[in-house]
């Protein structure tokens, strides 16, 4: 079944720390992949995408995530967070070339202390 | 508009009766995608409209459930008879072209059913 599998629910910081979020996915094929991100009371935005090319992906706000596909993983990381990273992240994937349902985890809270 | 709107923002209803929930999506998105949010759990798609069509209704959980759209626009989830797991975030979400590849989400209707 597709599937995808965010390890961590409730991941807390000190601001200036390194951040990780592990992220699996099950999907036969190739894979588009996504990260989004809510800050509290915003909406849903994208943090950033992998099509293709550069398994390395950078995104908006120092966020960058490394597409391994031997591990099936898209792990989204941050050298040094900062208070204003807290919100929830959420993972998602669909098939490439898909032109319809993206897949999400139950997403990870992020809360960082100043 | 310049963003997803939806509405209400929030509804509260008493168990067996009907809700409606609109979508108003980016002008010219001419994708539109419902999820569910239950509490602690991740997005669960539930329908894709591509223009006035609905090309993947896999997600609905029920028949009590349905979609429709109309002038590659408004979009309005309807749910009958509804139950007390019916209770959800609900969110839209509207791209500019076929395919999830940049997913713009309203604020989402919190639905309550006692």
């Amino acid at each position: 079944a597709q599937s995808v599998s965010q390890h961590n629910h409730h991941v807390i910081l000190s601001e200036a720390a390194s951040l990780e979020l592990g992220c699996n996915y099950s999907y036969g094929g190739t894979v588009n992949l996504f990260w989004y991100v809510q800050y509290p009371g915003q909406h849903l935005q994208l943090l950033l995408k992998y099509f293709s090319g550069d398994p390395l992906v950078k995104g908006i706000k120092g966020f960058e995530a490394e597409f391994i596909k031997s591990k099936f993983s898209f792990n989204l990381r941050k050298p040094s967070v900062q208070w204003s990273d807290t919100a929830e992240y959420f993972c998602a994937v669909t098939g490439a070339g898909s032109q319809g349902n993206l897949i999400f985890g139950k997403g990870t809270k992020l809360s960082v202390k100043p | 508009g310049a963003g997803v709107s939806q509405s209400p923002s929030n509804k509260v209803t008493e168990k067996g009766k009907d809700v409606e929930l609109r979508c108003d999506p980016i002008s010219g998105h001419t994708a539109l995608y419902w999820y569910r949010q239950r509490l602690g759990q991740g997005l669960e798609f539930l329908i894709y409209f591509q223009g006035n069509s609905a090309p993947d209704k896999s997600g609905l959980p029920s028949d009590r459930f349905s979609a429709e759209r109309t002038g590659e626009s408004v979009s309005t989830l309807t749910i009958q008879r509804t139950q007390q797991e019916d209770s959800a975030v609900y969110l839209c979400a509207s791209s500019l072209e076929g395919g999830p590849k940049k997913l713009f989400f309203g604020s989402g209707t919190q639905l309550s059913v006692l």
